[in-house]
C-alpha cells in the first residue's frame, strides 16, 4: 500500500498568513494526488485535484504543487473560515490511501 | 446542484448487518464511479470501497473485504453498501462521494451516515 505522510500534524497561524501544508507520497504517485478540507463536523469538500487543479468554485488562495513523492497545498492569504483539516489523498494505485491529515488552528 | 444523501445507518450488535443507501441527484449518476469512505470518532478517513459506472468493477479495502458488498441501482440513482459481520472497529461516519474520474478522483462528497457498532 502507498503510505501518505502529512506534516505538521497541527499547526497554529493567524488570518493573513500565508501558509504551506506538505505531504509526501512513499512510492511515486505522478500527479495523482488530491487535497480535501473538512470543517468540523462537516463532510470533507475538494479544494485540488491532479496535484494542481483548483475544485471549481474554489477560492485562489489556495493552491497545489508538486509531482512523484513530494507535494503540498498553500494558502496565500489564511481566512477565519480556512480553520480546519486538510487531508491529502492517492489515487494512483488501490488501496486509495489518505495523509494522516493537518489541524490548522487560529494563534 | 449534485446532492448525495446517505441513510441507513444506526447502532447494532456486533456479528449483525446493515444496508447504507445513498441516493444521488443533480448529475447523470449512471456515468460516473461511486465510493464509500469513513470515519471513525475523531479519526482520518478511510476507504471502503468503489465501483464503476456500470456496476461490473468494484474494488473493497482489506479491512471490509468478504464482509462489505459495494452496489448500485442505476436505474433509481442510488449507491448502496450491505455490511455484514460488524465490528467495533466498523464504528464510523460513512460518506458517499461522487468521482470525478475512475479509479479513485474523489469529487464531492455527502453529508454521511453514523454507524455505531456496540453491544
Amino acid at each position: 500500500d502507498i503510505q501518505m505522510t502529512q506534516s505538521p500534524s497541527s499547526l497554529s497561524a493567524s488570518v493573513g498568513d500565508r501558509v504551506t501544508l506538505t505531504c509526501r507520497a512513499s512510492q511515486d504517485i505522478r500527479n495523482f494526488l488530491a487535497w480535501f478540507q473538512q470543517i468540523p463536523g462537516k463532510a470533507p469538500k475538494s479544494l485540488i485535484y491532479a496535484a494542481t487543479s483548483l475544485q471549481s468554485g474554489v477560492p485562489s488562495r489556495f493552491s497545489g504543487s508538486g509531482s512523484g513523492t513530494d507535494f503540498s497545498l498553500t494558502i496565500s492569504s489564511l481566512q477565519p473560515e480556512d480553520f480546519a483539516t486538510y487531508y491529502c489523498q492517492q489515487y494512483y494505485a488501490y488501496p486509495l490511501t489518505f495523509g494522516g491529515g493537518t489541524k490548522v488552528e487560529i494563534k | 446542484e449534485v446532492q448525495l444523501v446517505e441513510s441507513g445507518g444506526g447502532l447494532v450488535q456486533p456479528g449483525g448487518s446493515l444496508r447504507l443507501s445513498c441516493a444521488a441527484s443533480g448529475f447523470t449518476f449512471s456515468t460516473y464511479a461511486m465510493t464509500w469512505v469513513r470515519q471513525a470518532p475523531g479519526k482520518g478517513l478511510e476507504w471502503v470501497s468503489s465501483i464503476i459506472h456500470s456496476g461490473g468493477r468494484t474494488s473493497d479495502a482489506d479491512s471490509v473485504k468478504g464482509r462489505f458488498t459495494i452496489s448500485r441501482d442505476n436505474s433509481k440513482s442510488t449507491l448502496f453498501l450491505q455490511m455484514n459481520s460488524l465490528r467495533a472497529e466498523d464504528s464510523a461516519i460513512y460518506y458517499c462521494v461522487k468521482e470525478r474520474q475512475w479509479p479513485g478522483d474523489l469529487d464531492f462528497w455527502g453529508h454521511g451516515t453514523l454507524v455505531t457498532v456496540s453491544s
